[in-house]
């Protein structure tokens, strides 16, 4: 079946480093790929996402490119603030569109960013 | 509200009892999906419906777990003679008509444990 995998956190960095969230998936075909992020106290909400390969999602400053080579659409920030202080969940939705927008998701990835 | 709102925020109860989670979703959105996330795990699907009903169960681990969504809105998980393994936050989300972006939006979960 479908899987993510993304490395563990904690990640701690200073404001201003560059932040890299590696993750890689196994599924069947194309499916699309998802960042979401989870702040303090919110719900789940999306970063960004790419549907198929080598398209690049992008938002408040984040990217990820849809590598099918390397089955991988790992997260990069040039610059981060404290206010990037979250969870980042990677997950992909399968090609099928019956299975609606099912989503399998990734362990999860703290990042901690200290002023 | 605008969002998807999930009640209770959090629930203690008793191994053996019986539990109900709502949720409500965002006005409009025909899919909805419920999750449950355990401590430092990302959320793993549980059930997927599409209108009033269940379009795909087989996240559901066992049959103490069950859902519904009769009007097709407010959706219910039930779990019955909960078991300290069942104590996670439950996420629930929702989706618009068509699958749109491939975007869930997320509620902020409803946090069960069990003594």
């Amino acid at each position: 079946g479908d899987s993510v995998t993304q490395m563990e956190g904690p990640v701690t960095l200073s404001e201003e480093a560059f932040l890299t969230i590696n993750c890689t998936y196994t599924a069947t075909g194309y499916p699309s790929l998802f960042w979401y992020v989870q702040y303090p106290g919110e719900g789940l909400q999306l970063l960004l996402k790419a549907t198929k390969a080598d398209d690049k999602g992008s938002n408040k400053g984040f990217e990820a490119t849809y590598r099918k080579e390397t089955t991988s659409f790992h997260l990069e920030k040039g610059s981060v603030q404290v206010s990037d202080s979250a969870v980042y969940f990677c997950a992909l939705s399968p090609v099928i569109k019956a299975a609606g927008n099912k989503l399998t998701f990734g362990g999860g990835t703290r990042v901690l960013v200290k002023p | 509200g605008a969002g998807v709102s999930q009640t209770p925020s959090n629930k203690v109860t008793e191994k053996g009892k019986y539990v109900e989670l709502r949720c409500d979703p965002i006005s409009g959105h025909t899919a909805l999906y419920w999750y449950r996330q355990s401590l430092g795990q990302g959320p793993e699907f549980l059930i997927y419906f599409q209108g009033t009903g269940a379009a795909d169960d087989s996240g559901l681990p066992n049959d103490r777990f069950f859902a519904v969504r009769p009007e097709g809105s407010v959706s219910t998980l039930k779990i019955q003679r909960t078991e300290r393994g069942d104590s996670a936050v439950y996420l629930c989300a929702s989706s618009s008509p068509g699958g749109g972006s491939g975007e869930l939006f997320f509620g902020e979960g409803s946090r069960l444990t069990v003594l």
